[in-house]
């Protein structure tokens, strides 16, 4: 248990619909990443938050949106969704933001559209 | 294109024995991580390296950076059916974290 939660564990929806992933990162943790894996894309970076503020941006959609709570947990927001973002929905922690290569990651939200 | 290139990308062997994988690039890293992540569960860090040419041992796990930190080696020994499992890399700049496809490693009992 690498102490990152993620919610829900399962998720399946329609095409066009709009979902919310929440995550809780680890204890004294400050930063959170999430991340899409596929298998045709394996593990892509999304976003990056520190301390509530957005630091860092991959190859995030502008259908997806994030924010990090003064409570420090997260949430991925996924918006008219289409067919391909079935995927699986990871979010990781590290204690700051000079320790992204000490990442622990959550358990993964499995998102399948139809 | 990904940043990292991982090979080989499927490896099944017999319990007992050894394997290698490999993680290149031609981008200089800061730092470089390993994982390990078995199916429906998110990836587990094994090791960091982070000085070039640094070399590290878990266990039957022997991890090599190389000395230009764009490339790294995860050796195991007498592999365990217990190993299975997709091995990723994943190398850091700046604030993000770069991850190879992967090799999906199958130990044959």
């Amino acid at each position: 248990d690498s102490g990152v939660t993620q919610t829900p564990k399962h998720l399946i929806t329609a095409t066009g619909q709009r979902v919310t992933l929440r995550c809780s990162p680890r204890s004294g943790d400050l930063s959170v990443y999430w991340y899409q894996q596929s298998l045709d894309q394996g593990l892509q970076f999304l976003i990056q938050y520190y301390n509530g503020e957005e630091r860092a941006k991959g190859n995030i959609l502008e259908r997806f949106s994030a924010q990090q709570f003064p409570d420090l947990h997260s949430e991925l927001n996924l918006s008219s969704l289409e067919l391909g973002d079935s995927a699986l929905y990871f979010c990781a922690s590290s204690p700051s933001l000079a320790q992204i290569r000490l990442q622990y990651f959550g358990p993964g939200t499995r998102l399948t559209v139809l | 294109t990904q940043l990292l290139e991982q090979s080989p990308q499927f490896l099944s062997i017999q319990e007992g024995e050894n394997l290698t994988v490999y993680c290149n690039s031609s981008s200089v890293f800061s730092s470089l991580q390993w994982y390990r992540q078995e199916p429906g569960e998110g990836p587990v860090l094994l090791v960091t390296v982070v000085t070039g040419g640094e070399v590290k041992k878990l266990k039957r796990l022997t991890f090599q950076f190389g000395d230009a930190r764009k490339d790294s080696s995860l050796h195991i020994t007498a592999a365990q059916p217990g190993d299975t499992g997709l091995y990723l890399c994943a190398g850091a700049i700046g604030y993000k974290l770069s991850f190879g496809a992967g090799t999906t490693v199958t130990v044959r009992a």
